[in-house]
């Protein structure tokens, strides 16, 4: 089942913060997000591991709620360069289907 | 650059045709992931391969089939191609098709179906 995440579209302006949700019918080992910016191939931002390690990107932040098989992206003080579509990939603890949510797509303005 | 070659860029057929497509994945990496996204829509899974193996596999239509060589590169063929194959297909590439690994994306190809 292909994960659900919301908002599925949200408008900053520079400098506000956003949150993105993800949450999974799966019990979840791991969850990734990836950032694609328009007509360009998606870029791994972060993966967030069963038992609270994380991995990924400086200036964004993550949760992962494995109860709740959810997990939230956090960006705060936003930049024009935040701006694309956001996914994210929850996994089992073993391969399986790779199924990426609908995306929420973010745009900043000025 | 992730380190994801995918070839060709764009290719543009007509319906009924077939085409390949092509992916050579990160060195060292040894899975192989494809990817359709249709205009504006998200990444729907296809099929992923593991050191010439399938290891699992998504919503790919009959009439798409893939494979995994030897040298790891992996191609994607699409044959009796009709206006709605028109997307843009991504390869990916992980160490270990494991849970917990990164993907790398190659370019993606754009197929126009005519």
């Amino acid at each position: 089942q292909q994960p659900v995440q919301s908002p599925q579209a949200v408008i900053l302006r520079e400098g506000e913060d956003a949150v993105i949700n993800c949450s999974s019918s799966k019990a979840l080992y791991s969850v990734h997000w990836y950032r694609q910016k328009h007509g360009e191939a998606p870029v791994f931002l972060m993966i967030l591991l069963k038992g609270g390690e994380q991995k990924g990107h400086e200036k964004i932040s993550a949760s992962f709620n494995e109860k709740k098989q959810q997990s939230s992206l956090y960006l705060t003080a936003s930049q024009l360069s935040y701006s694309g579509t956001y996914f994210c990939g929850p996994k089992g603890a073993n391969a399986g289907k790779s199924t990426f949510g609908d995306g929420t797509t973010l745009t900043v303005k000025p | 650059d992730s380190g994801v070659t995918q070839t060709p860029k764009h290719l543009i057929t007509a319906t009924g045709q077939r085409v390949t497509l092509r992916c050579s994945p990160r060195s060292g990496d040894l899975s192989v992931y494809w990817y359709q996204q249709s205009l504006d829509q998200g990444l729907q899974f296809l099929i992923q391969y593991y050191n010439g193996e399938e290891r699992a596999k998504g919503n790919i239509l009959e009439r798409f089939s893939a494979q995994q060589f030897p040298d790891l590169h992996s191609e994607l063929n699409l044959s009796s191609l009709e206006l709605g194959d028109s997307a843009l297909y991504f390869c990916a590439s992980s160490p270990a098709g494991q849970g917990t690994d990164t993907q790398y994306f190659g370019p993606g190809t754009r197929l126009t179906v005519l």
